[in-house]
């Protein structure tokens, strides 16, 4: 069975340029989530999605940052424009959550942004 | 707010040797609480989880008890394993279907 899938892998840009990284959720999942891994942060939720609806993207940290989910099998997270402060690696993760709780997440392996 | 701590790493224990790793989570609730492992390069994968007070997870030799009283789910294996190196996160339900995690505790394991 394949996971999750993002792309891409790695992405090297230069400040004030787009990013856009892509993510697609297990089949039959119905929440996806973006988180994001630094050194100093930790691992920060950003936003997440339940049946394609933004549900909380209080943890996206300015206007900069963007996404979207047009369906049950692919979500987008956009930086426009980046800055170095975005270096960072992204997660995309997906659950089978019932009303009340979540289930188990599953995450892809992640899209490492330099930003230079 | 929905927060964990975890105990600050890295741990660096010899092959066989006893592994504790510290969390406890702020007492909103009653949250399912969570230990993701990240292998190097990959992302997190669930290791194990305890919905309820007093319930134990288990998996892999690993092992923690849902604590109330202590608001604590600290993490143990008997006999750690150079494979077990790794970066251990606890995690909790924020109640709103979305995972709080600690910031990471890395193991390193020397043979």
């Amino acid at each position: 069975d394949a996971g999750v899938i993002q792309s891409p892998r790695h992405e090297v840009t230069e400040m004030g340029q787009e990013v856009t990284l892509r993510c697609k959720p297990i089949s039959g999942h119905n929440s996806l989530f973006w988180y994001r891994q630094t050194m100093m942060r930790g691992l920060e939720l950003l936003i997440y999605f339940n049946n394609n609806v933004p549900i909380d993207d209080s943890g996206m940290p300015e206007d900069r940052f963007s996404a979207k989910m047009p369906n049950a099998s692919f979500s987008t997270l956009k930086i426009q424009p980046s800055e170095p402060r975005d270096s960072a690696v992204y997660f995309c993760a997906s659950s089978f959550s019932g009303r009340k709780e979540i289930g188990e997440l599953f995450f892809g392996e992640g899209s490492r942004l330099t930003v230079l | 707010g929905d927060s964990v701590t975890q105990m600050e790493g890295p741990v660096t224990l010899s092959e066989e040797a006893f592994l504790t790793i510290n969390c406890t989570y702020t007492a909103t609730g009653y949250p399912s609480l969570f230990w993701y492992v990240q292998y190097p390069g990959e992302g997190l994968q669930l290791l194990l989880k305890a919905t309820k007070a007093d319930d134990k997870g288990s998996n892999k030799g690993f092992e923690a008890t849902y604590r109330k009283e202590t608001t604590s789910f600290h993490l143990e294996k008997g006999s750690v394993q150079v494979s077990d190196s790794a970066v251990y996160f606890c995690a909790r339900d924020t109640g709103r279907r979305a995972l709080t995690f600690g910031s990471g505790t890395r193991l390193q394991v020397q043979p």
